[in-house]
């Protein structure tokens, strides 16, 4: 598709365990974020990938955040020994970055409704 | 440190009024831009409009107006002739550039209930 893809849409589990969120962003989208949105917030930023450089990971709420993207392309958010309080929508969100110049809108993907039991 | 205020929680109005939905910025740098989201029931993200900080001109799209204002540092976002589909939580967005990285700084959204 031509818009950002996060799977899954809904995730499901108990508490200790572990997470993977996955972000396809737009085609040619150099620039790649992830938010996290809690029920009534506004999205709240996490890190920022430029190609596959993570050049900022200052949001990240602890050491059990951790984000990649090997190719500059998909990105994977994986949350370890998952908390009740990790419960909430992740969001990603591409730009075409680079040469293209600043300012130009973040599309967001539909997001991934974490819920911890 | 970059801050978004968005004062109003809630606004519910009568179709075909117009509403204004207001956005009060704090930044110390010279150059940024502000961004005016929306996200229906639905829950998905949608990108309405960009302002620079140096461009102040108003601008208009169909039923859509924003007033950008630097001596007030608000960026506001007018609805005419609302209607039943513009009903949706509105967020106002500031970004300034680092080394590329535009991360955005949301406010906390302006839930907007259009009754028919």
């Amino acid at each position: 598709g031509a818009g950002v893809s996060q799977s899954p849409r809904y995730k499901v589990t108990k508490r200790g365990q572990d997470v993977a969120l996955r972000c396809d962003p737009i085609s040619g989208h150099v620039s790649l974020y992830w938010y996290r949105q809690a029920l009534g917030q506004g999205p709240e930023f996490l890190t920022y990938f430029n190609y596959e450089a993570q050049q900022d990971k200052s949001g990240l709420p602890n050491d059990r955040f951790s984000a990649e993207r090997p190719e500059g392309s998909i990105s994977t958010l994986t949350i370890q020994r998952t908390e009740q309080r990790d419960s909430a929508m992740y969001r990603c969100a591409s730009s075409p970055g680079g040469a293209k110049g600043f300012g130009q809108p973040q599309h967001f993907g539909d997001g991934t409704r974490l819920s911890i039991l | 440190a970059q801050k978004v205020t968005q004062a109003q929680t809630e606004i519910s109005v009568v179709e075909k009024e117009d509403v204004t939905l207001d956005c009060v910025y704090e930044t110390r740098d010279t150059t940024y831009y502000l961004f005016w989201y929306k996200q229906p029931p639905s829950g998905e993200l949608v990108f309405l409009i960009r302002r620079n900080s140096f461009d102040e001109q108003n601008e208009i799209s169909g039923r859509y107006s924003w007033n950008f204002q630097k001596s007030t540092s608000s960026f506001n976002f007018t609805i005419t002739a609302s209607q039943v589909v513009d009903s949706a939580v509105y967020f106002c967005a500031l970004s300034v550039a680092f080394f590329g990285n535009e991360k955005l700084t949301f406010g906390t959204g302006t839930r907007l209930t259009i009754i028919p």
